[in-house]
């Protein structure tokens, strides 16, 4: 089955506890990103990944590492999480960059930080 | 650069009577138009796009979206809602540009709550 996952789905951490979120596609996507959804605010990218290598901050990049040494993973890492990273990340995949290519969206990791 | 305004956050409405959900999007440059849905405790799922040629857009069932350029809108429309079409609603816009990369720019979000 074609699909986006994520790991954990839930986490629940203390202020300055480096964590790392997983993402991982089994559909040989070249485009990868992460975005947070806050209510009221919709989701709002944080990075994104136009191929192995090669990674560009979004609109909300402070705070958020990431990697892509892979083709399939694209990992989220928070060095020093905040509570204001409390919040629900979805990871994305597209066979390319441009909207003209669907996004299909991995289920989410709920994370706290207090 | 794109925004998107979702004029409603929440809508109640009770079943079988129709719902109208508004978008309005600004952007410098052209855009795609898409509607995402979000179930309880799910990711988000595409529910219909537009992207180029008729500018009403159909989804399996029973959604419709209308692109009206000239007053950059987008709004999404079931003539006949079901107590399953309870879930949040986001309207997004993207780039025609690879340039762009694929970021989405979503709006906030509608929640539906559908009532028997």
């Amino acid at each position: 089955e074609a699909q986006v996952t994520q790991n954990p789905r839930y986490l629940i951490t203390v202020t300055g506890k480096k964590l790392t979120v997983t993402c991982s596609q089994n559909m040989n996507h070249e485009y990868m990103s992460w975005y947070r959804q806050d209510p009221g605010l919709g989701l709002r990218q944080i990075y994104y990944s136009m191929n192995v290598e090669v990674t560009d901050k979004g609109d909300v990049p402070e705070g958020y590492k990431v990697s892509r040494k892979e083709k399939r993973n694209f990992p989220l890492i928070l060095e020093s999480p905040s509570p204001n990273q409390t919040s629900l990340y979805f990871c994305a995949s597209s066979l390319g960059a441009g909207g003209v290519y669907e996004q299909y969206f991995g289920p989410g990791t709920r994370l706290t930080v207090t | 650069a794109q925004s998107v305004t979702q004029l409603d956050s929440q809508v109640p409405v009770f079943e079988e009577a129709p719902v109208e959900l508004r978008c309005n999007y600004s952007s410098s440059v052209s855009v795609y138009l898409f509607w995402y849905v979000q179930y309880p405790n799910q990711g988000l799922q595409l529910l219909l796009k537009y992207l180029s040629g008729s500018t009403l857009v159909e989804s399996i069932n029973g959604f419709e979206a209308e692109f009206n350029k000239s007053q950059t809108s987008f709004h999404l429309r079931k003539p006949s809602v079901h107590i399953s079409d309870t879930a949040e609603y986001f309207c997004a816009v993207s780039g025609q540009f690879k340039a762009a990369g694929n970021k989405l720019t979503f709006g906030g979000g509608t929640r539906v709550l559908v009532k028997p």
